[in-house]
């Protein structure tokens, strides 16, 4: 069974930093690519950032491009995030998400986490 | 503001089909094939419940399904019922930003 774990979220002030974390199981981490998408309170999707089934290819949304950073350690089936200069608009349950194609991406989430809420207030 | 366009609030009756519209333009869904739908029920992550404009994934049911005419996509459920009441995104590539994009959302209520 596949299972994505994410932690990492609390509050935090604005220009603060922090990493996010998701723990894979259940299925060839390194297989696949991944991503994280982000909810803001009450609001839609939005994409936030794909990192390539061996981290050699990395891609953000405009709105975190320079502040934001995904890795990965498929030693350890991880997934991160590493958030910086955040603001209140960051605020939002961010979900870990694999990708449904094998190596390549199709830009497609077949398996979801159930989000960890980062929440940018002073 | 959401860069595809979908309708804020669809509805129906249970047994009859509804469509959502998903609108983008030629650097997403008009010009590739990489359109996905997903279902969120309220406090639960989202559902892949269509792929590459038309795929099913194993287990969704065969009474969803997609498609796609210009810059459209269209998710179409026939045979309402009750449990799919919930919000419905679609996804697509976009060349503008080498990344994905979401429609703001649908909400179905089954009457």
């Amino acid at each position: 069974e596949v299972q994505l774990v994410e932690s990492g979220g609390v509050v935090v002030q604005p220009g603060g930093s922090l990493r996010l974390s998701c723990a894979a199981s259940g299925f060839t981490f390194d297989d696949y690519a991944m991503h994280w998408v982000r909810q803001a309170p009450g609001k839609g999707l939005e994409w936030v950032s794909l990192i390539s089934w061996d981290g050699g290819s990395t891609y953000y949304a405009d709105s975190v491009k320079g502040r934001f950073t995904i890795s990965r350690d498929n030693s350890k089936n991880s997934l991160y995030l590493q958030m910086n200069s955040l603001r209140a608009e960051d605020t939002a349950l961010y979900y870990c998400a694999k990708d449904i194609g094998v190596v390549g991406s199709l830009l497609t989430f077949d398996y979801w986490g159930q989000g960890t809420l980062v929440t940018v207030s002073s | 503001q959401s860069a595809l366009t979908q309708p804020a609030s669809v509805s129906g009756s249970p047994g009859q089909s509804i469509t959502i519209s998903c609108t983008g333009t030629s650097s997403d869904v008009g010009g590739y094939n990489y359109v996905s739908w997903y279902q969120q029920h309220p406090g639960k992550a989202p559902k892949l419940m269509i792929y590459d404009v038309s795929n099913r994934p194993s287990g969704v049911s065969n009474r969803f399904s997609g498609s796609k005419s210009g810059n459209t996509a269209s998710l179409t459920i026939s045979g309402l019922q009750a449990e799919d009441e919930a919000d419905y995104y679609c996804s697509s590539y976009t060349s503008s930003s080498t990344g994905v994009v979401f429609g703001g959302g649908t909400k179905l209520t089954v009457l």
